[in-house]
């Protein structure tokens, strides 16, 4: 079965540093979306993707953060100038554009910063 | 109030009770309806999709109420292996955005 993929599994920065967060979505999606989950919250959805461009953001997703598809495959969030309350686990997911079908969710990465 | 409120338990039950959870949304128009389960730490997982006539998945059944604004997820003969948090998960119709519940932790108990 076909399933998302996301990398590296786990990311210990610095504060204050950049990190990239790598996303393979399934391969005939066309939706894609980054969320976040601080331990013992809540998932947060961060941003939604569609036809290369944002297609909604929430709060959370300020100037701080920027999500990129750079070529056919890969689905990327961009964190610059980390801070300590980043540290969560970040999943990616996809589906297809066809209505009321569900999100399939990659795995995660777990985001450390220190 | 929350685009959608679950009930966070938790909710500890034995092995072959049956146990329900129920979930509120907020948006009338919302248009689609997903039960995940997530284990610790790990990523969420698709339960079932909920269809407005309601739809059952083995030991799983999910029921959809429009006019109260409520679904639930019914789990028959509980396992061990159920023991997971529960999300629900709506989409607003407004656009591409989902929303999910807190969760409900389940735990059965041998």
């Amino acid at each position: 079965e076909p399933e998302v993929t996301q990398t590296p599994s786990h990311q210990v920065t610095q504060m204050g540093q950049e990190v990239i967060l790598r996303c393979v979505p399934i391969s005939n999606h066309l939706y894609f979306y980054w969320y976040r989950q601080i331990l013992g919250q809540k998932v947060e959805f961060l941003v939604s993707f569609y036809n290369n461009e944002i297609s909604e953001k929430s709060e959370i997703f300020d100037d701080q953060f920027s999500v990129e598809r750079p070529d056919g495959s890969n689905f990327t969030l961009k964190i610059r100038s980390t801070k300590l309350e980043d540290s969560a686990m970040y999943f990616c997911a996809s589906r297809t554009d066809i209505a009321n079908q569900p999100q399939h969710f990659g795995d995660g990465t777990r985001l450390s910063i220190l | 109030r929350k685009e959608v409120e679950q009930d966070p338990g938790p909710f500890n039950v034995p092995e072959g009770a049956t146990v329900a959870f129920n979930c509120t949304y907020s948006n009338s128009a919302s248009q689609s309806f997903f039960w995940y389960r997530q284990d610790c730490r790990k990523e969420p997982k698709l339960l079932m999709s909920v269809y407005s006539s309601g739809n059952e998945d083995g030991r799983f059944t999910a029921q959809l109420n429009r006019a109260s604004q409520y679904i639930s997820l019914l789990i028959r003969d509980s396992k061990l292996s159920d023991s997971a948090t529960y999300l629900c998960v709506v989409n607003m119709g407004t656009g591409n955005q989902f929303y999910f519940g807190t969760g409900t932790s389940l735990t059965v108990i041998p």
